[in-house]
């Protein structure tokens, strides 16, 4: 069974730092990887989507990296703002069919203070 | 540009009631799902519909029933509400295929007393 997991449960850091945020998944043989940023009270919002044939993605001031044979996904967050404030998920696709179902880590709660 | 709605955002119930939570989506999507998430357990995958028509389990289906009305529509329903259904429910949608983006309604903040 396909287990996610993500560390830390929770990060403060100071405004302007840069951040990694980690997801490790217990079986290699995943299809696609999605970071999601959730806003308390609210639902989530898709922030980068990792083929599986690929090794990162970038949007803005998110890199977001791919290593299957390792079991690793990570969300790089650069000149972190308190705007990013947040709980990020990571969110795994599985099944052999053409349906996407993903699995989802816990989340990681980030807290930058201004 | 409403994306996927889901109603009501809030609801309290007495042990044994039932209700539907209802969601529809507005972007032509195949696929709907709903998910519950807890804390500590994060998002658990309760059923999914990967096309019109059909329905699948997820990770946690037992004490939910769902229905796929339409294209659009994907609802949840609670027959008899139990305190261990007290959760974030999470409706969500996208086109099926695995490496698209999936997108999430606001939730519904479900209490049973």
């Amino acid at each position: 069974k396909q287990e996610v997991t993500q560390i830390p449960a929770a990060l403060s850091v100071p405004e302007g730092e840069n951040l990694v945020l980690n997801c490790s998944f217990t079986d290699s043989a995943i299809y696609n990887l999605q970071w999601f940023r959730q806003d308390p009270g609210k639902g989530l919002t898709s922030l980068l989507l990792i083929q599986s044939s690929q090794r990162e993605q970038t949007s803005g001031r998110l890199n977001a990296s791919l290593d299957k044979s390792s079991g690793r996904s990570t969300l790089y967050i650069a000149a972190s703002q308190p705007g990013d404030s947040a709980t990020y998920l990571c969110g795994l696709y599985q099944g052999s069919s053409n349906t996407g179902k993903l699995i989802f880590g816990q989340g990681t709660t980030l807290q930058v203070k201004p | 540009n409403a994306g996927v709605t889901q109603t009501p955002k809030f609801q309290v119930l007495k042990t044994g009631q039932s209700m539907t939570l209802q969601c529809a989506q507005d972007m032509n999507h195949n696929s709907m799902y709903w998910y519950r998430q807890d804390p500590g357990m994060g998002l658990r995958l309760i059923y999914y519909s990967a096309s019109e028509g059909t329905t699948d389990k997820g990770e946690v289906p037992n004490g939910y029933n769902v229905s796929r009305l339409n294209k659009r529509e994907f609802s949840l329903r609670l027959e008899s509400a139990a305190p261990s259904q007290t959760s974030v429910y999470f409706c969500a949608s996208s086109d099926g295929r695995r490496g698209n983006t999936i997108y999430f309604g606001e939730g519904s903040w479900l209490t049973v007393v």
